[in-house]
């Protein structure tokens, strides 16, 4: 199994308040990813990073931010969390971008009331 | 608009036959298509991969076949066994362009039911 590790797992929160997401991964992979999945589409893609400092947004981008200070950590940050976030949310990494299977962390499920 | 589609969101087998999971597309671009399996509570995990420039790629019970000309992909488990209930992920990217193309897109999912 790819070293991927996603804390906390389970967080209730309320509407308004910020909320911070961390993937940390122990295979100095370059690429993480941070996923969301809600029932009836699948998993769509939040955020990426391509090496440290450097991101980009996804398909889904709106409301959330992300940070990479280290090759091993990658934030992901609900500024001011809504009922629209609740959510399971996934880190994926991968060595290279492209023809390369991506590994998925155990999850998060963020519940905001 | 969805470029990957799973078209059937569940489907029940029994045990020891065959499990055909379908997936459509509608980007051209796409190149390289990737299957994932999801059992509860758990993250996604890696199954099989195939590149555009093969029409057939088997591992063990599994096996993906890509038809390039109908945008359309499947996945066959043969047999198929109750372990492998779960929801399938069909997955796409734009492998050799690199950048934010090289990026996976999901299909929604396919609920895979194995009954003794």
């Amino acid at each position: 199994d790819a070293g991927i590790t996603q804390s906390p797992r389970h967080k209730v929160t309320e509407t308004g308040t910020p909320v911070t997401l961390r993937c940390h991964q122990t295979e100095n992979h370059r690429y993480m990813y941070w996923y969301r999945q809600d029932p009836g589409h699948g998993l769509r893609l939040i955020h990426y990073s391509y090496g440290v400092k450097d991101t980009d947004k996804g398909e889904v981008s709106d409301g959330y931010s992300v940070s990479r200070s280290k090759t091993e950590d990658f934030l992901l940050t609900l500024e001011s969390a809504t009922s629209s976030q609740t959510s399971v949310y996934f880190c994926a990494i991968s060595r290279l971008a492209g023809a390369y299977e991506q590994y998925f962390g155990p999850g998060t499920r963020l519940t905001v009331t | 608009d969805q470029q990957v589609k799973q078209n059937s969101p569940s489907l029940s087998v029994q045990e020891g036959r065959i499990s055909i999971l379908n997936c459509d597309y509608t980007n051209s671009m796409f190149d390289y298509f990737l299957w994932y399996k999801k059992y509860p509570a758990e993250g996604p995990t890696f199954l099989i991969s195939i590149s555009s420039i093969k029409d057939k790629n088997e591992d063990g019970r599994f096996t993906v076949f890509l038809n390039k000309s109908a945008k359309h992909l499947s996945l066959h488990i043969v047999p198929s066994q109750p372990g492998d209930s779960a929801v399938y992920f069909c997955a796409a990217s734009q492998a050799n362009y690199g950048g934010s193309q090289g990026n996976l897109i999901f299909g929604k999912g396919t609920k895979l039911s194995v009954k003794p």
